[in-house]
């Protein structure tokens, strides 16, 4: 199988506190990993791509400096709310994808709280 | 740039009947992915079927089949014998390549009704 976990499932935070939220790909390596956010009753919206070893590339819009993303090893990638809002209070999920199944696979998301 | 339109925002069919799901794109490529999600009340992503565009047979898996219009750029999901289970939130999305990202469309609510 393909599995991808994230932790935490959820979390509750202060408003100005940094929260981050990790990625695993738990059977294969991903050699990229991407992170959405999703609103409640809305879409995914893609916020950034992360190779293993490289910067990130974030879609237009997404603050660069407020979404960290690290992607340290093929099988992990992190995503580091800084200063959270409560306006950042949202769904996020990861996908790795997998070359031998030319796939994408979806983590189970973390839902952020922010208050 | 590639887009993914769903116009129906939600749907309610009873159980066992068939329902389908409309998905239009747009994309200037000739090659590329397309597939329906389905997205329960857990929020786990589901890969409900997946088309290659350089197929020109239907893709089917089980009681889901999709109708891929090419030239039309139309990509209708079909749910046959419909289950209580099939309630979720269905997206539409686009893929060039494995290594790129996914484009989704805004999402068909389903409702199954007993």
């Amino acid at each position: 199988g393909a599995v991808v976990s994230q932790h935490p499932s959820w979390v509750i935070c202060k408003s100005g506190t940094s929260v981050k939220i990790e990625c695993r790909s738990l059977d294969f390596q991903a050699t990229t990993m991407f992170w959405y956010r999703q609103f409640p009753k809305q879409s995914l919206m893609l916020m950034a791509t992360s190779n293993e070893g490289s910067k990130a590339t974030y879609e237009q819009g997404v603050e660069k400096d407020k979404f960290l993303i690290n992607h340290a090893s093929l099988t992990l990638s992190t995503l580091t709310v800084t200063s959270a809002h409560p306006e950042d209070s949202s769904f996020y999920i990861c996908s790795a994808s997998r070359e031998i199944y030319n796939e994408q696979f979806f983590g189970p998301g973390t839902r952020l709280t922010v208050l | 740039a590639q887009t993914v339109t769903q116009s129906q925002p939600e749907m309610s069919v009873q159980e066992a009947e068939t329902v389908t799901l409309s998905c239009t794109y747009d994309t200037s490529e000739n090659n590329y992915y397309l597939f329906w999600y389905k997205q329960p009340p857990s929020r786990q992503m589901i890969l409900v079927i997946r088309q290659e565009a350089y197929k020109q047979q239907n893709a089917t898996e089980n009681r889901f089949s999709v109708n891929f219009q090419k030239a039309a750029k139309s990509f209708s999901l079909k749910i046959s014998d419909s289950q209580l289970g099939d309630t979720a939130m269905y997206f539409c999305a686009f893929r060039l390549n494995r290594d790129d990202k996914i484009i989704f469309g805004k999402g068909t609510r389903l409702h199954i009704l007993p």
